[in-house]
């Protein structure tokens, strides 16, 4: 099994500042990598895929960048509705799919 | 626009089986993508539990293989999932969501990007 490891645990950025978030994989994953959003009280949205490529409706100021082991996803410019966890998901090797522990974007 | 709704008891009693069902709207389950089940206990992160095809085609996690049977019907539009003699460590918030297929001829295969999400159900295992 894909072990995933996120850092930090917590990120605490001002707005309109730049967050940065880390995710690795015990294994090379390729670039089967994705990251979802959850705030509060609601189900997880997919960000991104294929380790850069947006979802569907979402907003630019997201990228994602990384492939193998090491990933990195990127809020360019925060907003105060981006306080969320933000969780990183293998799918290269399965099963399982596996996600990791989740990174907390606090707005300061 | 795709909308998945899971429903099921909210309250289980330890080593009884848990039984969800996933009713899904605006899209035809017929029509391609896995179909996948996802918890999150409680201020925990995301454990996938399983993926079925409307072929009936399935994929467990290994973790909680010997315990699931997951089903899909087709005439409903629905999936649904049971997990047998549960334990409080199975308390989580239930999600069912879809999941992108890649297919090499004739077989698809889970491709592990799920979207939408429904907006889960706390199950919470307790006597």
């Amino acid at each position: 099994e894909i072990v995933m490891t996120q850092s930090p645990a917590t990120l605490s950025v001002s707005p309109g500042e730049r967050a940065t978030l880390s995710c690795r994989a015990t294994e090379s994953v390729s670039s089967n990598l994705a990251w979802y959003q959850q705030k509060p009280g609601q189900a997880p949205r997919l960000l991104i895929y294929g380790a850069s490529i947006r979802a569907t409706g979402v907003p630019a100021r997201f990228s994602g960048s990384g492939s193998g082991t090491e990933f990195t996803l990127s809020i360019s410019s925060l907003q105060s509705e981006d306080s969320a966890v933000y969780y990183c998901q293998q799918y290269k090797n399965w099963p399982p799919w596996t996600f990791g522990q989740g990174t907390k974007v606090e707005i300061k | 626009q795709v909308q998945l709704q899971e429903s099921g008891p909210e309250l289980v009693k330890p080593s009884e089986t848990l039984s969800l069902t996933c009713s899904v709207s605006g899209y035809s389950i017929n029509s391609g993508y896995y179909w996948v089940w996802i918890r999150q206990p409680p201020g925990k992160g995301l454990e996938w539990i399983a993926s079925i095809y409307h072929t009936r085609s399935t994929y467990f996690n290994p973790s909680l293989k010997s315990r699931l049977t997951v089903s899909v019907d087709t005439s409903k539009n629905q999936f649904s999932l049971k997990l047998t003699s549960v334990t409080a460590a199975d308390t989580a918030v239930y999600y069912c969501a879809r999941e992108v297929d890649y297919c090499s001829g004739d077989n698809c295969y889970p491709g592990g990007n799920f979207d939408p999400w429904g907006q889960g159900t706390l199950v919470t295992v307790s006597s």
